[in-house]
This record gives structure tokens, sequence and C-alpha cells, in this order.
């Protein structure tokens, strides 16, 4: 069973701050992608990384994934509270069983306080 | 284009009773999912299903029914709803390739008393 650790689980910060997510596994993933969830939405896909070592920016985000296809980040640079929700980092597997399907992480509920 | 739908938004049942949960995709993406979210356990997976008439079991299966008759729908059915099958339920598609993206609906939240 594949399994993916989102560390930390809350962040509360100011406006203006920078912040961190991290995900990690034991398991090596194909992909792994990035969502953010609002109240009473449905997530909603932020970014794909496919290769190792592979970094990919979107505005403020800056999404990073391990060498080794085993771990991903999530940084935000100068936080907004529009950036205000839940982070959830998915990886997809290889084949057999885990074909098409996303292996998910608990989340990271995120607050930015203006 | 509306992407995908899932209907209704919100149902309050009573135990025992049969309900279903509907998940319409406009886009023929083959793989469709079924999860549902509960605080502390994230997203688990009930069902999901690779094509038409191909389902096959998540994590959390029991006490559910899926069927897939047409690529573009995948309704969810809770034979007996219990109260531990309160949550609110995300549908989900996908293509299925390349980064295995999925695309959520905007979710249903039930409530069983």
């Amino acid at each position: 069973t594949q399994l993916l650790e989102q560390s930390p689980q809350f962040l509360s910060i100011q406006e203006g701050e920078n912040l961190t997510v991290y995900c990690n596994s034991s398991s090596v993933f194909s992909s792994l992608q990035w969502y953010r969830q609002e109240p009473g939405e449905g997530p909603v896909l932020l970014v794909t990384v496919v290769t190792g070592g592979e970094v990919k920016k979107l505005k403020r985000l800056t999404f990073q994934f391990g060498d080794a296809r085993k771990d991903s980040s999530l940084h935000i640079t100068a936080a907004q509270t529009g950036d205000t929700g839940l982070y959830l980092c998915a990886g997809a597997g290889w084949g057999g069983t885990s074909y098409g399907k996303l292996t998910f992480g608990q989340g990271t509920i995120l607050t930015v306080h203006p | 284009d509306a992407g995908i739908t899932q209907s209704p938004r919100y149902k309050i049942t009573e135990t025992g009773r049969q309900v279903t949960l509907m998940c319409h995709q406009t886009w023929s993406h083959s793989y469709m999912f079924w999860y549902r979210q509960d605080l502390g356990h994230g997203l688990r997976l009930i069902y999901y299903s690779a094509a038409a008439d191909i389902t096959d079991k998540g994590e959390v299966p029991d006490g559910y029914v899926v069927s897939r008759s047409k690529t573009e729908n995948f309704p969810l059915t809770l034979e007996s709803a219990t109260r531990s099958q309160t949550s609110v339920y995300f549908c989900a598609s996908s293509l299925g390739t390349s980064g295995f993206e999925q695309y959520f609906g905007p979710g249903t939240r039930l409530t069983v008393t």
C-alpha cells in the first residue's frame, strides 16, 4: 500500500510570510500532483510534476518533485489571504492495481491572516 | 462546457433508505472515481471505473454499489444508508494517461439521520 504523508497538518501564518508544505513517501511515484480545495468545493488541480528533480512555478507557488520521485514540496512566497485553503498532494502509481489511481496525502489546512 | 457535475448537492436521508448520488462528466474521460471526505481521514476512494462496464473496489467499498453503463455517468448507490455514511462525497474523472490528473466535481454533502 502506497502512503503519502503531508506536513504540517495545520499552518496558520500572517499575510506576507513564506511557507513550505511537504509530502513524503517511501514509495516511488510516476507523477505527483498538488490540489487546492476551498470550503464547499471539490479539489482543484494546481500542478503535475513528472520528472525527478523537476521544479515548476505558478506565480508565487513553487513545486518541486524529489530526485527519487518519493517526495515533493510546495513553497508559497509572500502568502496572501486568498491562499487560504486545504492543500492536497497526490501520487500516481506505476501500474498493476495502482494504475490510474491516485494516493492522496491527508492534506494541509493553510490559514493566512490579514 | 459543464465539465463534471454532481447531484444532488445536499441530501438528508434516514437510516435504512436507499440513496443514489449522480455524477456526470462531459469530457469523455475513461476513468471515474468516487471518494468520501471526512475530517481526519482525508479523501478515501470508494469505487473507481476504468471504462464503461468496468468497475473496481477502492479502499472503503462496503455498503456502496456503483454502475457505469455509459462513459459519462457514474452513479453511486448507498443500498441501506447508515449514519457512518454521513460524509461529503466527491466524484472525479481522469483521462487515465500521462500524469493521471483527476478533475473533481463540486461534491454532495450527505447526512444520514
